[in-house]
C-alpha cells in the first residue's frame, strides 16, 4: 500500500528558481494538505483541498501555489524560490464523511533548501 | 483561528517511566489528532479522538472537549518512544472546515 507519495525527498534550489512538489494518494480521500515545518518547529498548514477542483489558503500561503485537477494529486509550485521556504514539506490526505474530518495520513516529506 | 498549546516543551524520561502530556485549545473543536514525529522525521498518527478516551498498548488519550483540552498517556516509557509529540485540531464551523491546526509539539527523550 503506497498511501501518500512525496517527490522529491531531497532539494537545492537557488533562489529566484521555481519548482513543484509532487504529492499523490491512493486511498480516494477527498481532502488533502500541503503543511511545512522549519527546524524545531511544529506544522504550519499551506494550503489544503476538500476535493478535486477546490482549494484554500492555509496560514502561511504566500509563494506558493496549488492545483487539485484529480482527485489523487495535489502538487504544491514554489515560485521564485526565497531563502525563507527552507524548510520540510508535508502532504497529507484524510477522508471524510458526513461533513467530518477524519484520519490524517502523511507523506514521508520533502527537504528544500533554497540558497 | 484556534490556537493550540502543548505542555510541557521538553521532556527527558527514563525508560520505564510514565508520563502525561497535554494540549489546550481555544475553540470548539470536532476534530482532535495525535502524532509521532519520529527521529528520522516520520509522522504517524497515534489517535483520532475528537471526545472520549481511547487506548493502544501503552498509549492512551482523553479528551474533554466541553473544557478544550486533550491528554496523551505513555505508560513504560521505551527508547523508541522518543520524538515529538503533536497535538492537532480542526472544526467544521465557521467556513473552516478540513482546516487542522497543530500544536508546537512536545519533545520526549527516553533514556536507558
Amino acid at each position: 500500500n503506497a498511501g501518500v507519495t512525496q517527490t522529491p525527498k531531497f532539494r537545492i534550489l537557488k533562489i529566484g528558481q521555481s519548482m513543484t512538489l509532487q504529492c499523490a494518494q491512493d486511498m480516494n480521500h477527498n481532502y488533502m494538505y500541503w503543511y511545512r515545518q522549519d527546524p524545531g518547529m511544529g506544522l504550519k498548514l499551506i494550503y489544503y483541498s476538500v476535493g478535486a477542483g477546490i482549494t484554500d489558503k492555509g496560514e502561511v500561503p504566500n509563494g506558493y501555489n496549488v492545483s487539485r485537477s484529480t482527485t489523487e494529486d495535489f502538487p504544491l509550485r514554489l515560485e521564485l524560490a526565497a531563502p525563507s521556504q527552507t524548510s520540510v514539506y508535508f502532504c497529507a490526505s484524510t477522508p471524510s464523511a458526513g461533513g467530518l474530518v477524519g484520519e490524517l495520513f502523511f507523506g514521508e516529506g520533502s527537504r528544500l533548501t533554497v540558497l | 483561528g484556534i490556537q493550540v498549546e502543548q505542555s510541557p516543551p521538553d521532556l527527558i524520561l527514563q525508560e520505564g517511566a510514565n508520563s502525561t502530556l497535554r494540549c489546550n485549545f481555544s475553540d470548539s473543536v470536532n476534530n482532535l489528532q495525535w502524532f509521532h514525529q519520529n527521529p528520522w522525521g516520520q509522522l504517524i498518527n497515534l489517535f483520532y479522538i475528537p471526545s472520549g478516551t481511547k487506548q493502544n498498548g501503552r498509549l492512551s488519550a482523553t479528551t474533554v472537549a466541553t473544557e478544550r483540552y486533550s491528554l496523551l498517556y505513555i505508560s513504560s516509557s521505551q527508547t523508541t518512544d522518543s520524538g515529538v509529540y503533536f497535538c492537532a485540531v480542526g472544526s467544521n464551523y465557521g467556513g473552516s472546515q478540513g482546516n487542522l491546526i497543530f500544536g508546537k509539539g512536545t519533545k520526549l527523550s527516553v533514556k536507558p
